[in-house]
């Protein structure tokens, strides 16, 4: 079975533009959740979807937005982007919620100059 | 509000020794998971183990070995014999158990493990 796929794999924008990242979750689970990781730091939670709701939001400004569709893929969209924004964004999967082992994608790197 | 502890940030060993990664947690809930991911240089992170807080039970697989200890809020990993392919950076991480609410995993900023011949 496929595992989690996200694209694209790396992404280079300029200041104040905006970006869609996508994942697509493994096949029969319910929830993607979104993190950030910036380099040399564990992955910061951004976002959780379960059955197309939002279940979750972390500190992240209003500028980050995402969605999940009736297939269970997932879109994350940022807005307005800074050069803080650089950093590797990744998405996962899982049967439920995030208590169920979650099952990471490759990530999309993102460089924002 | 909760929190992953991993005070060491790089480990080197000689292949074939054994290494402990630490991990320590903070949580308010008497309900909880713990895990242990790890990344390679490629960046995906790869599941190797889930935990909850009822269980306290160690746990072996393989070279792996994982150490739960409740009272004092750690969850250490060991690597015996240790590899080559075994350098990455280890992530531990925590979820509170959230029933019909979004629980998010938190974890520590990573042990960068690098194993040599």
């Amino acid at each position: 079975d496929a595992g989690v796929t996200q694209s694209p794999t790396h992404l280079i924008k300029t200041r104040g533009q905006h970006v869609t990242l996508r994942c697509s979750p493994i096949s029969g689970h319910k929830s993607v959740s979104w993190y950030q990781q910036v380099l040399g730091q564990g992955p910061q939670f951004i976002f959780q979807y379960y059955e197309k709701e939002e279940r979750g939001r972390g500190n992240f400004p209003d500028r980050f937005s995402a969605r999940q569709f009736p297939n269970y893929s997932s879109e994350l969209n940022v807005n307005a982007l800074l050069l803080g924004d650089s950093a590797l964004y990744l998405c996962a999967s899982s049967l439920y919620d995030s208590t169920y082992e979650q099952y990471f994608g490759p990530g999309t790197r993102l460089t924002v100059t | 509000a909760q929190k992953v502890t991993q005070a060491q940030t790089e480990i080197s060993v000689v292949e074939k020794e054994d290494v402990t990664l630490d991990c320590v947690y903070e949580t308010r809930d008497t309900t909880y998971y713990l895990f242990w991911y790890k990344q390679p240089p490629s960046g995906e992170l790869v599941f190797l183990i889930r935990r909850n807080s009822f269980d306290e039970q160690n746990e072996i697989s393989g070279r792996y070995s994982w150490n739960f200890q409740k009272s004092t809020s750690s969850f250490n990993f060991t690597i015996t014999a240790s590899q080559v392919v075994d350098s990455a950076v280890y992530f531990c991480a925590l979820s509170e158990a959230y029933t019909g609410t979004a629980s998010k995993l938190t974890f520590g900023t990573g042990t960068r493990l690098q194993v040599t011949l």
